[in-house]
């Protein structure tokens, strides 16, 4: 079974800064998909970036951008200017395709952004 | 523009007594999770089902059960509820389009305690 791992239980960035959240994986697939969920305050989750480790080209929404490491197995998150509203705990889960929708998460990063 | 419901979402048992949460997705997913949520353990599948009439266990199973009832509607089971299942479940559905995962939509969540 895969598993994910997030190293940093809680981190703290000042407004307007660039901050990087760390997640590795293990698994033994060639073709997978990546996810970085937030979850602020309100419990609800949202579905910040995704990648297909197919793709070289990290992927990248507006502020938050990854960089993926298939060799290395990492899918790091990072959110630059950060702001006020990124306040919340992220998530980083693993997908394989086709036919098995087994999607599992890493136990957390708790981000902080300091006014 | 529902989603993902949950029902209920909060919930006090007692050791030992049983009970069902409901969940139902209006958009035609195929996919369907049951996540338990814990302090510093992230979101650990219980179970899934990848389509209507098939289910799979999952990272942590053990005194749960499941039923897929159609296509809208998953439901996870506490037959004798112990202190350990405290914790906030969530249900999720998704779907896949060529192999290709898509994003997850998540309930709400609900809070149970049991004493």
């Amino acid at each position: 079974a895969q598993t994910v791992t997030q190293s940093q239980p809680e981190m703290s960035v000042q407004e307007a800064e660039t901050v990087t959240l760390s997640c590795t994986y293990d698994t033994s697939e060639s073709n997978y998909y990546l996810f970085w969920y937030k979850q602020p305050p309100s419990r609800q989750m949202i579905l910040v970036i995704r990648q297909e480790a197919y793709k070289q080209q990290n992927a990248t929404e507006n502020r938050f951008s990854v960089n993926f490491q298939k060799a290395a197995k990492s899918f790091s998150l990072k959110i630059s200017d950060s702001q006020l509203g990124d306040t919340a705990m992220y998530f980083c889960a693993f997908m394989k395709p086709y036919g098995n929708n087994d999607m599992r998460f890493g136990a957390g990063t708790r981000l902080t952004v300091k006014p | 523009n529902a989603g993902v419901t949950q029902t209920p979402k909060f919930q006090v048992l007692k050791t030992g007594q049983s009970m069902t949460l409901q969940c139902a997705q209006d958009m035609n997913h195929n996919s369907m999770y049951w996540y338990r949520q814990d302090p510093g353990m992230g979101l650990r599948l219980i179970y899934y089902s990848a389509s209507e009439g098939t289910t799979d266990k999952g990272e942590v199973p053990n005194g749960y059960n499941v039923s897929r009832l159609n296509k809208r509607e998953f439901s996870l089971r506490l037959e004798s509820a112990a202190p350990s299942q405290t914790s906030v479940y969530f249900c999720a559905s998704s779907d896949t389009r060529q192999g290709v995962p898509l994003e997850a939509f998540f309930g709400q969540g609900t809070r149970l305690t049991v004493v």
